[in-house]
């Protein structure tokens, strides 16, 4: 129940491409929905997170669409370039307090030139 | 503002030595969370500590493993007699209050058991 559930793996798109990335849960109690993005070598970096009182939040190319009664929601990258090419996490926690962020397993992303 | 600093990035031990991994907190930063990578996998939660007190630490392994940070001086997290399965990269986060939501990572040790 306390799984985050990522697909695809892995994901290649060409240069103005819209690739989505979609994650999945169980827990009703989760209420925050972060996405993050790691290059290789680094840690980590926070995108975009949402929660579950709207149903869609963009900031520049990025943009979360979430389904709460589907207990979905997915990650898409408007005109993608190659520098987008990186791993993307996405997470969920509760609130209230310190809350663990639970990730899911991972989607690499490669933009081809 | 130098971001949070872990410690080696790289570290190779033996089966059966310790490695000790090292994070500094982004300055006013007092709350710091580790996460372990496995490889092809997403980030695990291990342990959330204050200055001088672990706040949780229910990721942790029951052995082997312990988390610390000190009043003064970096968080250490502390792996003995390690083993091939440890072979992960782990991740040090902080943020300046009790809600998480501030967190920035470091960009890691990466330990190799060999």
């Amino acid at each position: 129940q306390q799984q985050v559930k990522q697909s695809p793996q892995s994901l290649i798109v060409q240069k103005g491409g819209i690739p989505i990335i979609n994650c999945a849960y169980e827990n009703t109690a989760f209420d925050y929905f972060p996405w993050y993005q790691q290059f290789p070598g680094k840690g980590p970096a926070l995108l975009i997170a949402i929660r579950p009182d709207v149903s869609e939040k963009k900031e520049g190319r990025f943009t979360i669409s979430f389904n709460k009664s589907a207990k979905q929601f997915s990650l898409h990258i408007m005109d993608s370039q190659p520098g987008d090419s990186a791993t993307y996490f996405c997470a969920a926690s509760g609130s209230g307090g310190f809350q663990k962020l639970v990730f899911g397993t991972g989607t690499r992303l490669l933009v081809s030139p | 503002n130098a971001g949070v600093m872990q410690n080696p990035r790289h570290l190779v031990r033996r089966r059966g030595q310790e490695a000790r991994l090292r994070c500094s907190p982004m300055k006013g930063h007092s709350h710091v969370y580790w996460y372990r990578q496995l490889p092809e996998e997403g980030l695990k939660f291990m342990v959330y500590l204050q200055k001088e007190n672990i706040i949780d630490e229910s990721g942790m392994p029951k052995e082997r493993f312990s988390a610390e940070f000190p009043k003064e001086g970096p968080s250490i997290l502390r792996i003995q007699q390690v083993v091939r399965g440890d072979s992960a990269a782990y991740f040090c986060a902080s943020s300046a209050l009790r809600d998480f939501y501030g967190y920035t990572f470091g960009s890691g040790t990466r330990l190799t058991v060999v």
